[in-house]
């Protein structure tokens, strides 16, 4: 198995712009998380699906960000518009049961400028 | 809802000593503690877990112990080597809700 895939690995952009992370669970996951990771904020949980469906938004930080799963191999973390305070890591990590073996992708590394 | 504290924030040790991390959890309803290792510039990658159903758990030179009571647990690193330097990072999943609460990293380095 290929792991969990994020793309894209880097991600340059202006202020205002949209930006689009992209994330591909490990096959037969059903539960899909994402995860910003700062100095000042460490690891923090912005939301997670089951079987495609939002189950927790509360760490969403603003509505600014909207995440989407259309289907069991696909989800997307969305910012409209950026600000240069999102400059963080993203990462997506997907598990088979809810309280064990979270695998992490390699990130997307986001810088608004 | 669930907090987790971890210290201490920087550890170093000189090689073939112990390091030793410790983490406080809030809710008594947790039940699944993992220990993640991440490199710099790489993603966490889980290296031991322990669930509330159990003390202590062992993998080679990686041990990590669970005090429900006290509602805390430690990641025991034996015979340290240089490539054991990373961040780590102690986490909780309380009741069943899924959601995987990190503690603020420990920034282990070991010296040759």
């Amino acid at each position: 198995d290929a792991g969990v895939i994020q793309s894209p690995r880097h991600e340059v952009t202006e202020m205002g712009q949209e930006v689009t992370l992209r994330c591909k669970p490990i096959s037969g996951h059903d539960y899909l998380f994402w995860y910003r990771q700062t100095m000042m904020r460490g690891l923090e949980l912005l939301i997670y699906f089951n079987n495609n469906v939002p189950i927790d938004d509360s760490g969403m930080p603003e509505d600014r960000f909207s995440a989407k799963m259309p289907n069991a191999s696909f989800s997307t973390l969305k910012i409209q518009p950026s600000e240069p305070r999102d400059s963080a890591v993203y990462f997506c990590a997907s598990s088979t049961v809810p309280t064990y073996g979270y695998t992490f992708g390699s990130g997307t590394r986001l810088t608004v400028v | 809802g669930e907090n987790v504290e971890q210290h201490p924030s920087t550890l170093s040790v000189q090689e073939g000593d112990s390091a030793v991390i410790k983490c406080t959890y809030s809710d008594s309803a947790s039940n699944y503690f993992p220990w993640y290792k991440q490199e710099l510039g790489k993603r966490p990658q889980l290296i031991i877990d322990i669930r509330s159903n159990v003390g202590e758990k062992k993998d080679q030179r990686i041990a990590v112990t669970l005090n429900k009571t006290a509602k805390h647990f430690s990641l025991h690193i034996t015979e340290t080597q240089p490539e054991d330097s990373a961040v780590y990072f102690c986490a909780a999943i309380p009741g069943n809700t899924g959601k995987l609460i990190f503690g603020q990293g420990t920034t282990l380095q070991v010296k040759p």
